[in-house]
């Protein structure tokens, strides 16, 4: 079975453009939550979904928007890049059923802003 | 103050060392969980715990709710145990959902040869 696969890898925007991040979970999990890690720094949390809707939101502002898709795959999307959002982007997936569930990672998308 | 504190921030160690890395919160919590990340940024879930204890090869990891705090311990180390150790918890409190992980900034860990 496939692990949480993200794409691009890598990739380089100047100030103000906008950025499309994708990831598609472990078959058959259904939440999908994304991170950013600034370099030095332990992840911070951005957005949840399950089921297509928004289940958490940490504190980003409103350049930071993202959904998931009926296969469950999702998409962060930045608008009007800053220097500041150079950064590790991580999707994690976790499986069905309540309460707390373990969360397997991708392998990330490494964000520089020129 | 952050809702996550670990401490060390940064751990070198002989091989064969027993090491302890040691994990603060300050919100309730309805599980919290050690990751492993390695240089290049893969994040490996290690342990989830809500309570006790949990062992999984070298690696045992222990939580007491009363007191907040959690441990991840390595017997026995090794050059490849070289990594930064991440806690995180699931919060209600924290606006993450079901889910979403409030982490702490990590534990940089070296084991020398």
């Amino acid at each position: 079975d496939a692990g949480v696969t993200q794409s691009p890898t890598h990739l380089i925007k100047t100030r103000g453009q906008h950025v499309t991040l994708r990831c598609s979970p472990i078959s058959g999990h259904k939440s999908v939550s994304w991170y950013q890690q600034v370099l030095g720094q332990g992840p911070q949390f951005i957005f949840q979904y399950y089921e297509k809707e928004e289940r958490g939101r940490g504190n980003f502002p409103d350049r930071f928007s993202a959904r998931q898709f009926p296969n469950y795959s999702s998409e962060l999307n930045v608008n009007a890049l800053l220097l500041g959002d150079s950064a590790l982007y991580l999707c994690a997936s976790s499986g069905t059923g309540t309460g707390h569930r373990t969360q397997y990672f991708g392998p990330g998308t490494r964000l520089l802003v020129l | 103050k952050n809702e996550v504190e670990q401490s060390p921030q940064n751990l070198t160690a002989q091989e064969g060392e027993f090491i302890t890395i040691n994990c603060s919160y300050s919100v309730g919590i309805s599980a919290l969980h050690w990751l492993q990340q390695h240089p290049g940024g893969g994040i490996v879930s290690l342990f989830m715990l809500s309570s006790g204890k949990k062992k999984h090869g070298r690696l045992i990891a222990t939580i007491n709710i009363q007191e907040k705090h959690s441990s991840l311990h390595i017997t026995a180390s090794h050059p490849r145990d070289s990594a930064v150790y991440i806690c995180a918890v699931t919060s209600w409190e924290s606006g993450g959902g079901a889910d979403g992980l409030t982490f702490g900034k990590g534990t940089h860990l070296i084991i020398q040869p």
